[in-house]
């Protein structure tokens, strides 16, 4: 079994919806949790980042991370066409020294 | 700009060659990570070097070997490269296990 798995999708929606990108881990011991946004053929850019449980908010963007259930979730509101990427969520433990990544959802949002 | 540099952006060459692509991490980032993205996949992890010791080892081939300098710069070597070698590669660094930063990477093509 896979530390954290993603749907890859691809996700395909219209301007100004809702996104939801979900993911979950197997591994109890992660207490850091990650999503980056990847442009096409850029390098990963750090988005979100949520210590333990929680919620985290920025802007459209909310992060949630659900341990009870190992589940992490990234909702985007207000979508726009620059939000067309790739995202991938990462965790990572607290005295670890690796980081352990989804495959990414490709997410197109639709003018 | 996530202040990891990496060079070069691009780098041509033909099989059995062998390539050096270097790493500069943020400052005062004392580890260093390096990733492989093949087209439409995911990132796979090679190494990881803290305070210019190796730390982790992943996916890497014996092909390839890298090493973190004093000034904490980092060098991936790929040798005997082969035409499967052609991917993106990243390095990334962060100063503890809670969030990684990535360079804008280097694109290997191996003709």
């Amino acid at each position: 079994q896979k530390e954290v798995e993603q749907d890859p999708g691809p996700l395909s929606v219209p301007e100004g919806a809702i996104v939801s990108l979900n993911c979950t881990y197997s591994n109890s011991a992660f207490q850091y949790f990650m999503w980056y946004r990847q442009y096409s053929r850029k390098g990963p850019e750090l988005l979100m980042y949520t210590y333990s449980s929680g919620n985290k908010e920025d802007g459209r963007f909310t992060a949630q991370v659900d341990k009870s259930s190992k589940y992490i979730s990234l909702f985007i509101r207000d979508s726009q066409p620059s939000d067309s990427a790739t995202y991938l969520c990462a965790t990572a433990m607290k005295y670890g020294n690796q980081f352990y990544f989804g495959t990414g959802t490709s997410l197109t949002v639709i003018p | 700009d996530s202040g990891v540099t990496q060079t070069p952006k691009h780098l041509i060459t033909a099989t059995g060659q062998r390539v050096t692509l270097r790493c500069s991490p943020r400052s005062g980032d004392l580890s260093v990570y390096w990733y492989q993205q093949s087209l439409d996949q995911g990132l796979q992890f090679l190494i990881q070097y803290y305070n210019g010791e190796e730390r982790a080892k992943g996916n890497i081939l014996e092909r390839f070997s890298a090493q973190q300098f004093p000034d904490l710069h980092s060098e991936l070597n790929l040798s005997s490269l082969e035409l499967g070698d052609s991917a993106l590669y990243f390095c990334a660094s962060s100063v503890s296990n809670e969030k990684l930063f990535f360079g804008s990477g280097t694109q290997l093509s191996v003709l």
